[in-house]
């Protein structure tokens, strides 16, 4: 079967850098995706990794081992409003099945 | 606007009573899909399409059907809706594939009693 697994919850100071794992298991593997999701509100895209190696797009960074059957998101210089959820999801091969994590909620404290 | 248009945003129903939610894209995007997200369960998949008249099931499609007849819609329909389908829906697409940018609709808040 396909599983993620990534924490439950995170806490981190304004102006940190946090990371946020997740490892999967999946036959078929192609990419992974990661995911901004605010209270009440829908996922908002935020990086896609198919190949090993660190993507970064502006304080957000995603990472992934191939090999490991790893990646994570890294957030940096975190503000106030970067405290929500955050769901990495595994994409196989030529299907349309996207699996999600259960998430990882960030909470940016003053 | 670039956007994914669902409704209603809520529902309250009864169980059995037959429904649909809608969800159009104006992007021109082969990708479909719906999703359905539970406290602590995270989103699962309940169908998708790869393109016009082409659906398959996710991992939870037990109680729903899907349709597309059209490039631009992707229906949700709930045929005789059971309280354990109360939930929060997302319907989703992208250009082509699933591990691609996806754009979510605002969400339908549903309550089947």
């Amino acid at each position: 079967g396909q599983s993620l697994e990534q924490p439950s919850e995170v806490t981190a100071v304004e102006g940190a850098i946090v990371q946020i794992n997740c490892t999967y298991q999946t036959s078929g593997f192609y990419g992974l995706s990661w995911y901004q999701q605010h209270d009440g509100g829908a996922p908002t895209f935020l990086s896609y990794n198919a190949l090993d190696g660190l993507e970064e797009t502006g304080r957000f960074s995603s990472f992934l081992s191939r090999s490991d059957s790893y990646g994570y998101l890294l957030l940096q210089e975190l503000q106030m409003k970067d405290s929500a959820s955050y769901f990495c999801a595994v994409f196989s091969g030529n299907t349309g099945k996207l699996i999600f994590g259960q998430g990882t909620t960030l909470q940016v404290k003053p | 606007e670039a956007q994914v248009t669902q409704n209603p945003r809520y529902l309250i129903t009864v169980t059995g009573k037959k429904l649909t939610v809608t969800c159009s894209q104006n992007m021109n995007h082969e990708y479909m899909s719906w999703y359905r997200q539970d406290p602590g369960l995270g989103l699962r998949q309940i169908y998708y399409s790869m393109n016009v008249e082409v659906t398959d099931k996710g991992d939870v499609p037990e109680g729903y059907k899907v349709s597309r007849k059209e490039k631009r819609n992707f229906p949700l329909i709930l045929e005789s809706p059971s309280p354990n389908q109360t939930s929060l829906y997302f319907c989703a697409s992208s250009f082509r594939r699933a591990g691609e940018k996806l754009f979510f609709g605002s969400g339908t808040q549903l309550s089947v009693l």
